[in-house]
């Protein structure tokens, strides 16, 4: 199957910074998606982004499908946001393919 | 209401018993899907079905069995669970079309002791 590599697998962020997150993924896929795993283990949609670039508040995302991929752009981290980002890859009409995720740690 | 809604969200059991996981939606979705979480690591497919009548076993089916018994329901079943089981499971939900994003329930956390 398609290979997902996200980095870095760790990060550790003082509020207020920014950071980026990369997806690297090994064929052309029609689904892209970025969730943020929450310390309770709920998966929380942040975009759908097959292509282009996206913003919803502090988050923005960007992917480049003919380099195959994708970033994940935290501004002006807050405590709020730690927890694991997941990006995960859909090709063709079956399942999405999960990379193993970085772990955000955003202390006061 | 959650569009994707998991019961129970956490069980604990004993080796060699018969689990049941539930899953219902009310995104009307054709395509809903089991996933397994393990520690460290991304989500990987148990099962998949694109309408009542197509199920599809998925990366790691083996000891693993599924009901579609609606559009709306989709169960997941561990005949005789064993501890290395134990782990996060999620369902979740499909568009028609393949490039439509995927919806999750909030997981259901499982022990199997």
């Amino acid at each position: 199957g398609i290979q997902v590599e996200q980095s870095p697998p760790d990060l550790i962020l003082q509020e207020g910074a920014n950071s980026t997150l990369r997806c690297n993924f090994s064929d052309s896929v029609n689904n892209l998606q970025w969730f943020h795993q929450n310390p309770w283990g709920q998966l929380i949609n942040l975009f759908y982004i097959p292509s282009g670039t996206k913003q919803n508040g502090r988050l923005s995302a960007t992917t480049v499908a003919t380099e195959r991929y994708s970033l994940l752009y935290i501004s002006s981290s807050q405590t709020t946001d730690s927890g694991v980002y997941f990006c995960a890859v859909q090709t063709g009409a079956n399942n999405l393919f999960f990379g193993t995720g970085t772990r955000l740690t955003v202390i006061p | 209401d959650a569009d994707v809604t998991q019961t129970p969200r956490n069980r604990i059991t004993k080796t060699g018993k018969r689990i049941m996981l539930e899953c219902s939606q009310t995104k009307g979705h054709d395509r809903m899907y089991w996933y397994r979480q393990d520690p460290g690591l991304g989500l990987r497919l148990i099962y998949y079905s694109f309408d009542v009548k197509d199920i599809n076993k998925g990366e790691i089916s083996d000891g693993y069995s599924v009901s579609r018994q609606a559009q709306a329901k989709f169960s997941l079943s561990l005949e005789s669970a064993i501890p290395n089981q134990t782990a996060l499971y999620f369902c979740a939900t499909g568009g028609e079309k393949s490039n439509q994003p995927q919806h999750f329930g909030d997981g259901t956390r499982l022990s199997i002791l």
